[in-house]
């Protein structure tokens, strides 16, 4: 079945610091690649689609200068967390979309940021 | 924009069956999901439906749609003690975006 990765896992970061997490899918090109951040004991909530080769299309209430996306190749999506604070801290989870399989998302095992 | 509502808690006694309940509001939805969530780990898709179904059963899981109150369900029969997580339902709109729930939390007491 389509496998989504992510990495790291987790990390832990001082304030003011950027953190970068990369979304690979393994198996399979996915033209379209989602970000998600879920607070504690709360639902996920879409930050941004990216698409490969253009810009990502954020959603209403998400600094696009603060989480850089980037889709570079048809396997590999990077969000960057800018300067860092305390209350970027959450787990952030990225699934990726299967064309060739019925448009199914495959969601990456998270990360979690901690920022001290 | 569209909104998908759950119960936030439900506690069954091992070997009972557990039914969990999703609204949302969004009648073009053509997929609906069903992802299990446990502690410290990603989403694992458990099922989903197509909007012109009423009904799909995937071994122990049944998924009951009714498009006219706009209305999911999953049931899980013969509900374990690995059972309990965090089960989140979720519409997927014309852009592929998916819209979640807020999770209902499944506690499986032995």
């Amino acid at each position: 079945g389509a496998v989504v990765s992510q990495h790291p896992s987790w990390v832990i970061c001082k304030s003011g610091t950027s953190v970068k997490i990369e979304c690979r899918s393994l198996d399979f090109q996915a033209t379209t690649m989602f970000w998600y951040r879920q607070f504690p004991k709360q639902s996920l909530m879409l930050m941004a689609t990216s698409n490969e080769g253009s810009k990502a299309t954020y959603e209403q209430g998400v600094e696009k200068d603060k989480f850089l996306i980037n889709h570079a190749s048809l396997t590999l999506s990077t969000l960057t967390v800018t300067s860092a604070h305390p209350e970027d801290s959450s787990f952030y989870i990225c699934s990726a979309r299967d064309p060739a399989g019925g448009n199914e998302q495959f969601f990456g095992p998270g990360t979690r940021l901690t920022v001290l | 924009g569209e909104d998908v509502e759950q119960s936030l808690f439900l506690s069954v006694r091992e070997g009972d069956s557990s039914v969990i309940n999703c609204t949302y509001t969004d009648s073009s939805s053509t997929y609906l999901y069903w992802y299990k969530q446990e502690p410290g780990a990603g989403l694992q898709l458990l099922t989903y439906i197509f909007s012109n179904m009423d009904m799909k059963q995937d071994q122990r899981l049944t998924v009951l749609l009714n498009k006219k109150d706009k209305h999911l369900s999953l049931r899980i029969a013969d509900t374990q003690t690995g059972d309990s997580a965090i089960y989140f339902c979720a519409v997927r709109s014309s852009s592929y975006k998916l819209i979640f729930g807020s999770g209902t939390r499944l506690l499986v007491r032995p």
